[in-house]
């Protein structure tokens, strides 16, 4: 079975600053990769997924994530921190077993922006 | 279009209660979700449906049973609530059809429910 690490449960970072979120995932095969956000109270919602159509991939709120197959990981990044990053984001990866669908999640990393 | 909606979105629940959650969806998708979320320990599959009439068990199914009667409606049946259940829960659905298609292989998440046994 697969299984998704995310290092660091809290990250902080000035509004501003470079933010960087890592997941690493456990598989030979290059699966289907999300990154999700969590705005406190909320369900989750989609920033990006890597589907294997580009190596770098652009979602929604400046946010990005490389795949690196030979590091098995699929950090997320924004150049940028704004205030209302904050928020907790989660890595996941599917696993589709005899034609059956299940999703993964990493632990989430929470981020804080300090004004 | 509502996408996945949950009810209710709090409850508190005496220890031994018995609940029911509701979860639909207007998205005519295939597979539904349910999952708890604790903190620290990201969100854990309870049960799954590939189908309507179809259910199959998650990481943490026990003392939780589900029902898929409609294809657009997953509800989560509590029997004998414990404290241990004290959890937000959370419903998905995804499709995995054509590839390429918009939102294929995606999950599409609920509000969540706050649910409290005391």
């Amino acid at each position: 079975a697969q299984s998704v690490t995310q290092l660091g449960s809290h990250v902080s970072v000035s509004e501003g600053a470079l933010v960087l979120l890592r997941c690493n995932y456990s598989s030979s095969v290059p699966p289907y990769l999300f990154w999700y956000v969590q705005y406190p109270n909320q369900g989750l919602q989609l920033l990006l997924k890597y589907t294997s159509a580009a190596t770098l991939v652009k979602g929604i709120n400046g946010f990005e994530a490389e795949f690196k197959k030979s590091e098995t990981s699929f950090h997320l990044t924004k150049p940028s921190a704004h205030m209302s990053d904050a928020a907790e984001y989660f890595c996941a990866v599917s696993e589709e077993t005899s034609g059956t669908y299940k999703y993964i999640f990493g632990t989430g990393t929470r981020l804080k922006v300090l004004a | 279009n509502a996408g996945v909606t949950q009810t209710p979105k709090f409850r508190v629940l005496k220890t031994g209660q018995s609940m029911t959650l509701l979860c639909a969806q207007d998205m005519n998708h295939e597979y539904m979700y349910w999952y708890r979320q604790d903190p620290g320990m990201g969100l854990r599959l309870i049960h799954y449906s590939v189908g309507e009439g179809t259910t199959a068990k998650g990481e943490v199914p026990d003392g939780y049973n589900v029902s898929r009667l409609k294809k657009q409606n997953f509800l989560l049946g509590l029997e004998s609530a414990a404290p241990s259940q004290t959890s937000v829960y959370f419903c998905a659905s995804s499709y995995h059809g054509l590839a390429g298609a918009v939102g294929q292989n995606e999950q599409f998440f609920g509000p969540g429910t706050r649910l409290t046994v005391l």
